[in-house]
Order: C-alpha cells, then structure tokens, then sequence
C-alpha cells in the first residue's frame, strides 16, 4: 500500500447526478492532487493543492469542483458529467511541490457515467 | 497535440530476459524524469527518476539511461520477473512548472513464464 487511499473504488452515475469522490493520505504529506486516466489519453492532471490551496488548475470543466479541507483529505465532487469523462480518476500526494518530491498515487477510482 | 485512438505500445519478455522500454519525450525545457510502474487496479508507482545532469542511474534490477541529445529516456530492467507485467510510463518535469508532472502514454509489459 502506498499510503493514498480513494473511496470509492467504482461508480457508475447517471448524468444527472451529484457524487463526490474522496482521497485520504496517511504520509504527512502537504500537496495533494487529482489526475484524470482514460483509455485515450495519457495520463493527465487535473488539479494540484499545496498547504491546502488550490495551485494548480489544468483547464478543468466546471463541473469537476476539487475541495481541500485539510492536508490529508482531497474531495472531486463531479455534476452533470458526460460520458466521455469515463475514466480513472487517481489521487497522489507529495511532500511539497518541489521538482524533486516523489509522488505516491492512490488505487484509483473507476467512474462509468451512463 | 492530442493523440486520438491511442494505441499502448506492447513489450513482450521471457522470464529471464533484460527488458528495454523506450520514451521520447519533446519539451527541451524538461530537466528531471521519472518512471512510473502500474500494475492491474493499482495506481503508478515510483521506480526510479533522474535528473538531466546525469545520464545513467541504477537501481535494484532497474538502470534509467537519459539521452539529451535525442531527447530519448530508456528503462532497463534486469533478469524480468512475471511481477515486473505491469504498463510503465515515463514521466517529465520542467524547472518552471515543478509542480506538474507530464506523463508518456506508457507501454505494456508482458513477462512470458
């Protein structure tokens, strides 16, 4: 296990619907970030938080909204989505933004919009 | 540009055998790269990096060599084991976009018993 946690691991969701995807790292880490895997596509960022703000947003569609409420919890709540936005949807964690920080990925989770 | 219908290169080894798996990366400006293993249901996992002042670095069963020249970054990986069937990508940095990690589209590595 690489310290990153993501619940949940599947979901399917209508495109009406509002869910919310949640990270969790137990690293001490302070930078936090969502990446976008789909099959087309490699693998691309999303958004990027550093010391709980919001540094990083990689022209993300406003129906991806990320929340950072402390250091260890990153949410991605997703509404009215597509479904080209199908994907794998991984979290990381590093300590700092700095060039050289490793960063650990969680599982992922795996969304089916319907 | 974007790549539309992406086709996942395919490596294929016996077990025993050296593997070679290639990246070609563009931006000049990219000075410190990473490669990244992920395994089926898994997020990527850290293998080994290298900083563009270097050329070649080793790790346990796994050499990363650099080749500014051409812009080319190779993964070599010693002895391949069933465990080491995994996609493996290449990832870069750049000096001014630290935080950003610029992943390759990966290749699929398959270890044949």
């Amino acid at each position: 296990e690489t310290g990153v946690t993501q619940t949940p691991r599947h979901l399917v969701m209508g495109m009406t619907n509002k869910k919310s995807l949640k990270c969790e790292q137990h690293l001490g880490h302070n930078a936090m970030y969502w990446y976008k895997q789909s099959a087309k596509k490699p693998l691309e960022l999303m958004f990027v938080y550093s010391l709980e703000e919001r540094v990083e947003n990689n022209s993300v569609p406003s129906r991806f909204s990320p929340e950072c409420p402390n250091s260890s919890h990153l949410f991605l709540h997703l509404h009215t989505l597509q479904p080209e936005d199908s994907a794998l949807y991984l979290c990381a964690s590093s300590q700092g933004t700095g060039q050289y920080n490793e960063q650990f990925f969680g599982p992922g989770t795996r969304l089916t919009v319907l | 540009g974007e790549s539309v219908g992406l086709h996942l290169p395919t490596l294929s080894v016996q077990e025993g055998d050296n593997s070679i798996i290639n990246c070609a990366y563009s931006n000049s400006a990219s000075d410190y790269f990473i490669w990244y293993k992920q395994e089926s249901g898994k997020g990527p996992q850290f293998i080994i990096d290298i900083r563009s002042n270097m050329d070649k670095r080793q790790g346990q069963r796994v050499t990363v060599l650099l080749n500014k020249t051409v812009k080319h970054l190779s993964l070599q990986i010693a002895a391949t084991q069933p465990g080491d069937s995994a996609v493996y990508f290449c990832a870069e940095k750049t000096r001014t976009s630290y935080d950003k990690v610029i992943f390759g589209p990966g290749t699929s590595l398959s270890v044949i018993p």
